[in-house]
């Protein structure tokens, strides 16, 4: 079974600059997770779908970030402009649900990450 | 508030040892606690799912176990090798008031394990 794609791997702009990260959960996966893990830190969640309805955003800072999850499969993440501060690794994970049923159901599995550098 | 904490922050052993991982949590109503290994450069790679009603989880060489009551746990790896150098996260699904969960985990600042030969 393939696990969570996440491209690009890394990623270096220029402040004020615009950025998008691509994500493509597992098969069959209806919910989704965009994490912000600054360098030192556990993982926040910046926003999580369910098919591709918002299930949470609460932590995402909307005036910069936005991201969409198309026909419910694919989610694109995108930092327009960028800060200093959004220097750091941009996870994404998936889950068959977001919870209920067998213990297996709502465990989040996890993509590789995308590095991203502001200079 | 819902946090999780992890300590120590950074631990170096020899190789052979056992050793034990803490994560403490302030709420007990959780849904599952999960365990992560972090490589440098990688993402997170699942360890063990612990769930609500359970006390304990073991795969190989490793065991989690899991005390509501008291807000702990612990990832104990035995007979630890150079192979185990990693960084472990511990991450909290909370329960909802409906005694589902909203699936936003919670991670700790996470331990960074150091195994030398």
């Amino acid at each position: 079974e393939a696990g969570v794609a996440q491209s690009p791997r890394y990623k270096i702009i220029e402040k004020r600059q615009s950025v998008a990260f691509w994500c493509n959960p597992i098969s069959g996966h209806a919910t989704l997770y965009w994490y912000q893990q600054i360098l030192g830190q556990g993982p926040k969640l910046l926003i999580q779908f369910q098919n591709n309805g918002v299930v949470d955003d609460s932590q995402l800072p909307k005036d910069r970030f936005s991201a969409e999850r198309l026909k419910g499969v694919d989610s694109t993440l995108k930092i327009q402009p960028a800060k200093l501060e959004d220097s750091a690794v941009y996870l994404c994970a998936s889950s068959f649900r977001l919870a209920g049923g067998p213990m297996s159901y709502n465990e989040q599995f996890f993509g590789p990450g995308t590095r991203l550098t502001v200079l | 508030k819902q946090e999780v904490t992890q300590i120590p922050a950074a631990l170096s052993v020899p190789e052979g040892e056992n050793l034990v991982l803490n994560c403490s949590f302030t709420d007990s109503a959780i849904y599952n606690l999960q365990w992560f290994r972090q490589d440098p450069g990688k993402g997170l790679t699942s360890l063990l799912l612990i769930q609500s009603s359970q006390r304990e989880q073991t795969s190989g060489r490793l065991n989690a176990s899991l005390d509501k009551s008291s807000g702990r746990s612990t990832l104990y790896i035995a007979a630890s090798q150079p192979g185990d150098s990693a960084t472990y996260l511990c991450a909290v699904l909370w329960r909802n008031a409906g005694g589902t969960s909203y699936g936003k985990l919670t991670f700790g600042q996470g331990t960074i394990l150091t195994v030398h030969p």
